[in-house]
């Protein structure tokens, strides 16, 4: 079972679009980042959530601590925006004070202009 | 500035050699970390270092191990290898690490293949 499930794993979208691509784990973290992948294989950090919410330009990213959800909206699509959206969680462990990086599969974004 | 470097970009070996790979990280960056990353299996967390300490490790084999120098720079090691370890090996870099807010530079990577 995986520890961190990310939703959708293909998503098309229409130019304009509103995107929401979601990201569940299954114990307590410390930290989840979102990244995105370029085709040519360059990952960009995008944001590090611990709870809350953040917004860069057109990215909204969200996480609700009690639900272990997180989601990335992307506003107003482009197709610059295409690439592969991973999230990546630092989950506690139990044993002591142990964290593991935990990544999601990756949701492929097409933004079609 | 200058980013995170990784070399080789490109390598072949065969089975049961070894590889060293190398990531120079940016200046003042104080944790490195490593990933393996694959078709099959996406992204996997390898470990990472911060201060020259092994400060958090993933679920890999002990023929993987790594270090870091006292300027930050970090070499992967990968011992006996085989086929399955045909990857790209990316490093990144932050300021503080996961935890921190100010989030991870990534290098290019190094595609691994082993034949």
């Amino acid at each position: 079972k995986n520890e961190v499930e990310q939703s959708p794993q293909n998503l098309t979208a229409q130019e304009g679009e509103f995107i929401t691509i979601n990201c569940s784990y299954s114990v307590g973290i410390s930290a989840l980042h979102w990244l995105q992948q370029h085709p040519g294989g360059g990952i960009v950090s995008l944001f590090m959530l611990s709870s809350g919410k953040k917004k860069h330009g057109r990215l909204i990213a969200t996480i609700n601590i009690q639900e272990k959800h997180s989601s990335l909206h992307i506003t107003a699509s482009h197709p610059r925006d295409s690439a592969v959206y991973i999230c990546a969680a630092l989950l506690n462990l139990t044993e002591g004070s142990a964290r593991q990086l935990t990544f999601g599969s990756g949701t492929q974004l097409t933004v079609l202009p | 500035k200058a980013g995170v470097t990784q070399t080789p970009r490109y390598l072949i070996k065969t089975r049961g050699q070894q590889v060293t790979l190398s990531c120079s990280p940016i200046s003042g960056h104080r944790s490195v970390s490593w990933y393996q990353q694959t078709p099959g299996q996406g992204l996997q967390f390898l470990f990472e270092y911060f201060s020259e300490t092994q400060r958090n490790k993933g679920n890999f084999p002990g023929r993987f191990s790594g270090r870091q120098f006292s300027n930050s720079r970090s070499e992967m090691n990968v011992s006996t290898l085989e086929l399955g370890d045909s990857a790209l090996y990316l490093c990144a870099s932050s300021l503080t690490g996961w935890t921190g807010e100010f989030g991870y530079t990534f290098g290019s990577g190094t595609r691994l293949t082993v034949v």
